[in-house]
């Protein structure tokens, strides 16, 4: 198993640019996250999912977009980039009745010019 | 409300022990620890649910008092693997999980 699986490793990005984070999980998890992890601040949650068609918000959800079509991806979209985007985007996945055991993603280093 | 964790930062050399310290002014029904090594994703280590239970991974241990909302990570006998950022985290019954700003532990042959 491949686990949790996110794509790209890095990223930059010019200000008001759009960009795809790819997330995909083969444990056949019913639950998926995004956070971000920005220095001093620890994680925080950006979007979440508790099935395919599910969707929704978590702590810090401004700017950014999310859609569920299949269990095993689960996309973060930035719709228009800001340097207050620039962090560490992980990505988790666990079983619906376990949400406190996440098995996170390596990342996704994303900076905005 | 994000929980607050204590200390910032710990170093310590190997052998030596730490208690990592997470409360919250909220009500807590659980909590739960995940360490992140430099460079890596954050991995769940263990949960806490209340009743004052204590668990163990490894040598790391932790407690959790409901009463005091509070949960205390321990590592003993410190080893060089158990360097990393230890997050404490409460939630999930609503599928939200809140993570503190985590501990930084450094440990040195």
């Amino acid at each position: 198993n491949a686990g949790v699986t996110q794509t790209p490793k890095f990223q930059v990005l010019k200000t008001g640019q759009s960009m795809t984070l790819q997330c995909a999980q083969d444990m056949n998890h019913e639950y998926m996250s995004w956070y971000r992890q920005d220095p001093g601040m620890g994680l925080r949650l950006i979007h979440y999912s508790v099935g395919a068609g599910i969707t929704d918000q978590g702590e810090v959800p401004n700017g950014y977009n999310v859609s569920r079509s299949t269990t095993e991806d689960f996309p973060l979209r930035l719709l228009s980039a800001a340097p207050s985007q620039t962090s560490v985007y992980f990505c988790a996945s666990s079983y619906r009745d376990r949400v406190f055991e996440q098995f996170f993603g390596p990342g996704t280093r994303l900076t905005v010019l | 409300q994000q929980p607050v964790q204590s200390p910032q930062a710990v170093i310590l050399r190997e052998g030596e022990d730490a208690v990592i310290n997470c409360s919250s002014s909220k009500a807590l029904y659980s909590v739960h620890w995940y360490r992140q090594k430099h460079g890596e994703a954050p991995v769940f280590l263990m949960i806490l649910l209340k009743g004052g239970e204590q668990k163990g991974h490894e040598k790391i241990s932790a407690s959790f008092n409901e009463k005091k909302q509070q949960s205390s990570l321990y590592l003993t006998a410190s080893q060089l693997s158990y360097s990393g950022t230890y997050f404490c985290g409460t939630g999930g019954s609503n599928y939200k999980l809140t993570f503190g700003k985590g501990t930084l532990l450094t440990v040195n042959p």
